[in-house]
């Protein structure tokens, strides 16, 4: 089955600087990569995701790119801000909508965004 | 929308009794997921509903955990009896196509 490894576990950046954080897959049926942002005390809140049939996305400071050949994405954040400290999951699924369309989530990273 | 709703959003009880947890999902979603959240195994999904119908119950830990869904707007999850290690945060979470919307969580603590 699918296994999702997230890198790093914790990140700690400066107010203003980029961070990155990249997630591999072993399925290569899976064809849908969310991202969740946690804050404490809440659910996983959906951000940004990405399908298959395009390389990046962007939404204003937040960004995702897909490597399938690779089998990783990654989530970019610039010019983060304190608000942008959380727990940040990755996701894979083969986004059928069935049982195979189930989310299997990375391990999770802890950014901290020092003002 | 008022998104996935649970409750209650914080319970504590004592070990060996039964424990209730409520999810009325988004409206119009037909899949439901039950999660559990602790710091060393992450999110862990428990079970996972299509049409009100349990599809995958692989991840329930033992036969002391057992979920519901009589109608498309609610579940429970429940246990009984209850231990210190069901202590967790357990999510709700409901499905249109691809994206799933969490909940906010029921914290769980069993002394």
């Amino acid at each position: 089955g699918e296994n999702v490894e997230q890198h790093p576990s914790t990140l700690s950046v400066q107010e203003g600087d980029s961070a990155v954080i990249k997630c591999t897959y072993s399925d290569s049926a899976s064809n849908y990569f969310p991202w969740y942002k946690q804050e404490l005390g809440k659910g996983p809140q959906l951000i940004i995701d990405i399908r298959s049939n395009v390389g990046e996305k962007k939404d204003q400071r937040i960004a995702v790119t897909l490597n399938k050949t690779a089998k990783h994405f990654s989530l970019h954040i610039t010019e983060t801000q304190p608000e942008d400290s959380a727990v940040y999951f990755c996701a894979a699924s083969r986004g059928d909508g069935g049982s195979q369309g189930n989310l299997i989530f990375g391990k999770g990273t802890k950014l901290s965004v020092k003002p | 929308d008022a998104g996935v709703i649970q409750s209650p959003r914080h319970e504590v009880t004592e070990m060996g009794q039964e424990v209730t947890l409520r999810c009325k999902p988004i409206s119009g979603h037909n899949s439901l997921f039950w999660y559990r959240q602790t710091m060393m195994r992450g999110l862990e999904l428990l079970i996972y509903f299509n049409n009100n119908v349990p599809i995958d119950d692989s991840g329930m830990p033992e036969d002391r955990f057992s979920a519901k869904m009589p109608n498309a707007s609610f579940s429970t999850l429940k246990i009984q009896p209850s231990e210190p290690r069901d202590s967790a945060v357990y999510f709700c979470a409901s499905r249109s196509t691809d994206t799933q919307y969490f909940g906010p969580g029921t914290r769980l603590t069993v002394l």
